[in-house]
């Protein structure tokens, strides 16, 4: 148990509303990630951050952002959600400071309407 | 074309039998290798990494042929409990990890 959690674990909201998702590490772990998952696809990097307020985009970074102002909080927003951002989002932690071993929240399952 | 591709399956197997994966990669320049586990609704898992010589790890035996770029895993004597999606993952350069959308594997009693 790498002492992650996600929230909230489910949320539906409606197109154009602002959301944001809170991952909570309790080891104070360097570097943590932002994923989506979709059918038909791999999870894919939104964001990740290797220190308080040092964030870098991913692969599929449009039309979110990301803070860090504490160690243990990585907070992920949607400006403006649209019905495409309608996925799985998992936060990740990298543990052993290599980044290939993630260790993984359970998950926040988000519905835009 | 996707960086990662995996067959999704979903490959169907009995309880005993030894099944096999394979995920091929288009970045010749990838660096580190991975298969993940992942259970329904459930967050993805390490099972193990991937080494050039090819490693075990009880029943599971991953190998990486990097002259075709791509990445295997053996699962032998299956268990009802390995049933799950099973994601390849490609580390191409520190934080640029690429996963495959994943292989379901069920194994019947």
């Amino acid at each position: 148990d790498a002492g992650i959690t996600q929230s909230p674990r489910h949320k539906v909201t409606e197109t154009g509303t602002p959301v944001t998702l809170r991952c909570h590490q309790t080891e104070n772990h360097r570097y943590m990630y932002w994923y989506r998952q979709d059918p038909g696809h791999g999870l894919r990097l939104i964001h990740y951050s290797y220190g308080v307020k040092d964030t870098d985009k991913g692969e599929v970074s449009d039309g979110y952002s990301v803070s860090r102002s504490k160690t243990e909080d990585f907070l992920l927003t949607l400006e403006s959600a649209t019905s495409s951002q309608t996925s799985v989002y998992f936060c990740a932690i990298s543990v052993s400071g290599f980044i290939g071993e993630l260790f993984f929240g359970e998950g926040s399952r988000l519905t835009v309407l | 074309r996707k960086e990662v591709e995996q067959d999704p399956g979903p490959f169907n197997v009995p309880e005993g039998a030894t099944v096999a994966f394979n995920c091929t990669y288009s970045n010749s320049a990838s660096q580190s290798f991975f298969w993940y586990r992942q259970d329904c609704r459930k967050e993805p898992k390490l099972l193990m990494s991937v080494y050039s010589s090819g490693n075990e790890d009880g029943r599971f035996t991953a190998q990486l042929n990097r002259a075709s770029q791509y990445i295997s895993l053996l699962i032998r004597d299956s268990k009802l409990s390995d049933s799950a999606t099973y994601l390849c993952v490609v580390n191409n350069n520190n934080n640029d990890m690429r996963f495959g959308a994943g292989t379901r594997l069920t194994v019947k009693p």
